[in-house]
């Protein structure tokens, strides 16, 4: 119950493409849902986070959406650029008690020029 | 200078080696984590503290002991290294109190050969 699940492990868009990636979660209780963005060599950065009371949210090129009646949510990169070639993770906590973080398994995004 | 620094930045020992890994922050938060990351298994948590009297173990403990000098600063020690401990090291800093999201050094990479 307490992991997430992220897809696709690996993804190449063109240039000027659209670059999705998923998450499933099975816990109710979490509240917070942050992705972050690694290059290599550099540690995770957040990226975008959005909460339950919300369906979407947008920051630039980079939006969430959120489904709460699937337990899924999704990271789109509008006109994805070769400088977005990273690895994204998602992750899930709960606001109360720990704020622990349970992170999915990471997805290698290239956008080729 | 970084918010979150990690020393070492590499390295590489020997099996039965005890090893310390140093995080120290300058954001002002009292809750420390430390992670590991292998690849294709996301980030995993280790340790995490809340403040320099409350040390509370994570998914995979074993193997590792921490310790919480100050406020800023939270040490991993591997007691005695074995190979399958090799991966990248990343602490994290968060405030709960204003809901701020983790904040990550940039890893200490570590080699056991």
């Amino acid at each position: 119950q307490q992991q997430v699940k992220q897809s696709p492990q690996s993804l190449i868009v063109q240039k000027g493409g659209i670059s999705i990636i998923n998450c499933a979660y099975e816990n109710t209780a979490f509240d917070y849902f942050p992705w972050y963005q690694q290059f290599p060599g550099k540690g995770p950065a957040l990226l975008i986070a959005i909460r339950p009371d919300v369906s979407e949210k947008k920051e630039g090129r980079f939006t969430i959406s959120f489904n709460k009646s699937a337990k899924q949510f999704s990271l789109h990169i509008m006109d994805s650029q070769p400088g977005d070639s990273a690895t994204y993770f998602c992750a899930a906590s709960i606001s109360s008690g720990t704020y622990k973080y349970i992170f999915g398994t990471g997805t290698r995004l290239k956008v080729l020029a | 200078d970084a918010d979150v620094t990690q020393t070492p930045r590499n390295r590489i020992t020997k099996t039965g080696k005890r090893i310390m890994l140093e995080c120290s922050q300058t954001k002002g938060h009292d809750r420390m984590y430390w992670y590991r990351q292998d690849p294709g298994l996301g980030l995993q948590l280790i340790y995490y503290s809340f403040d320099v009297k409350d040390i509370n173990k994570g998914e995979i403990s074993d193997g590792y002991s921490v310790s919480r000098q100050a406020q800023a600063k939270f040490s991993l020690s591997l007691e005695s290294a074995i190979p399958n401990q090799t991966a990248l090291y990343f602490c994290a800093t968060s405030d709960p109190h204003s809901n701020q999201p983790q904040h990550f050094g940039d890893g200490t990479r570590l080699s056991i050969l």
